[in-house]
């Protein structure tokens, strides 16, 4: 089993819709949770940064921790085509070694 | 302030050979990571160095190697090319402490024929 799961996608949804994206976690170790965003080509831009249980929102961007599930989750609202990407979750227990999911393609389409 | 670059952007060898890649860090950044991307496992972590030292590494082959210099810039290394080294290594950078976000560069993309 990895130590973080993550639903690979492809995701495809309207412009406008609502999309949730998902990883899982086995390590009660891990305390750092992150979303990069990564476009076609080009390096992992960060999205989020939490480390607590609950939601943090950033615009049309929420990230959700549940660490009793050791669940968490990146919700974005509005979808625009220029969501398209591919949206990674990075955990880590406090070192800068960073565990990362496979990674969720997504499309918007219009 | 200037991103993360890495140099080269693209490179091409065959089985057997050496390749160096290059790293430099945003400014101020002392900590240095090193992942490789493939399609089948995703991101994966390579090493990480701060003050020139090492700090963590990764499950990879001693074939994998780096180095940090005292301006933070780093290199990596990979002897003896495998055709399952073919992969985009990203260099990624943070501030200091185990916490600060990771910023990464474009990536150097290898493919081993």
């Amino acid at each position: 089993q990895k130590e973080v799961e993550q639903d690979p996608g492809p995701l495809s949804v309207p412009e406008g819709a609502i999309v949730s994206l998902n990883c899982t976690y086995s390590n009660s170790a891990f305390q750092y949770f992150m979303w990069y965003r990564q476009y076609s080509r080009k390096g992992p831009e960060l999205l989020m940064y939490t480390y607590s249980s609950g939601n943090k929102e950033d615009g049309r961007f929420t990230a959700q921790v549940d660490k009793s599930s050791k669940y968490i989750s990146l919700f974005i609202r509005d979808s625009q085509p220029s969501d398209s990407a591919t949206y990674l979750c990075g955990i880590t227990g406090g070192g800068n070694k960073l565990t990362f999911g496979t990674g969720t393609q997504l499309k918007v389409e219009l | 302030k200037a991103g993360v670059t890495q140099t080269p952007r693209y490179l091409i060898k065959t089985r057997g050979q050496q390749v160096t890649l290059s790293c430099s860090p945003i400014s101020g950044h002392r900590s240095v990571s090193w992942y490789q991307q493939t399609p089948g496992q995703g991101l994966q972590f390579l090493f990480e160095y701060f003050s020139e030292t090492q700090r963590n590494k990764g499950n990879f082959p001693g074939r994998f190697s780096g180095r940090q210099f005292s301006n933070s810039r780093s290199e990596m290394n990979v002897s003896t090319l495998e055709l399952g080294d073919s992969a985009l290594y990203l260099c990624a950078s943070s501030l200091e402490v185990a916490t600060d976000t990771q910023y990464f560069g474009p990536g150097t993309r290898l493919t081993v024929l």
